[in-house]
């Protein structure tokens, strides 16, 4: 299947900083990204949804401003949270889908980011 | 998207087959169903996908009943490393905007 990789793999940071989460598609074409967020011993639930080219949308509750997402390419899109606090800690997971799979729907996931604000 | 329910957890002995149930009663006739399972600490991997007829591939096959109103993930000779949360999902393919809903899934343990 297709490749998505994600870094770092693990980050900590102190309260305050901004951190930045990348997502990238290895052998397709990523049309669209979605990232995700998971805190422990609960499913993931979806953050935003971004195309390529275009601004990210966002779920409701997610504050657009603190996680900024960045889709400039068809093989990168970037997650970057500000000011980054304590409550921010969470393991981030992209996604992507590719014109390859788009009939088909088949998702690939990064294998996670795991962020510790102190 | 339609609804699954699954149940919370399930064991299953090493070596034997684990049948993972999935109901999902509501499922439209454009909706495939898809299988992720997660491993501790690691992004959710793709497992298998159908829409009607039963599937198989090298990780495991996928019975749907003829209603499509429920299904089941055959791991055939369960290891140890097939313990994971598994996720049934149900989704419209062609929608590529249309992202996976995840829902508690069932955590498999598989036991020596």
């Amino acid at each position: 299947g297709a490749v998505v990789s994600q870094h770092p793999s693990w980050v900590i940071c102190k309260s305050g900083t901004s951190v930045k989460i990348e997502c990238r598609s290895l052998d397709f074409q990523a049309t669209t990204m979605f990232w995700y967020r998971q805190f422990p011993k609960q499913s993931l639930m979806l953050m935003a949804t971004s195309n390529e080219g275009s601004k990210a949308t966002y779920e409701q509750g997610v504050e657009k401003d603190k996680f900024l997402i960045n889709h400039a390419s068809l093989t990168l899109s970037t997650l970057t949270v500000t000011s980054a606090h304590p409550e921010d800690s969470s393991f981030y997971i992209c996604s992507a889908i590719g014109s390859g799979t788009i009939n088909t729907g088949e998702l690939f996931f990064g294998e996670g980011s795991r962020l510790t604000v102190l | 998207d339609a609804k699954t329910t699954q149940p919370t957890s399930m064991d299953c002995a090493e070596g034997r087959a684990a049948n993972l149930p999935c109901n999902h009663s509501t499922i439209s006739g454009n909706e495939y169903v898809y299988w992720y399972r997660q491993i501790h600490s690691q992004g959710p991997q793709y497992i298998i996908h159908g829409l009607k007829n039963n599937e198989t591939n090298e990780m495991a096959s996928l019975i749907i009943t003829e209603d499509r109103k429920s299904s089941t993930l055959i791991l055939p000779h369960a290891t140890l490393r097939d313990t994971a949360v598994y996720y049934c999902i149900v989704r419209v393919a062609s929608n590529a905007g249309n992202m996976l809903t995840f829902g508690g899934g069932t955590r498999l343990m598989v036991k020596p």
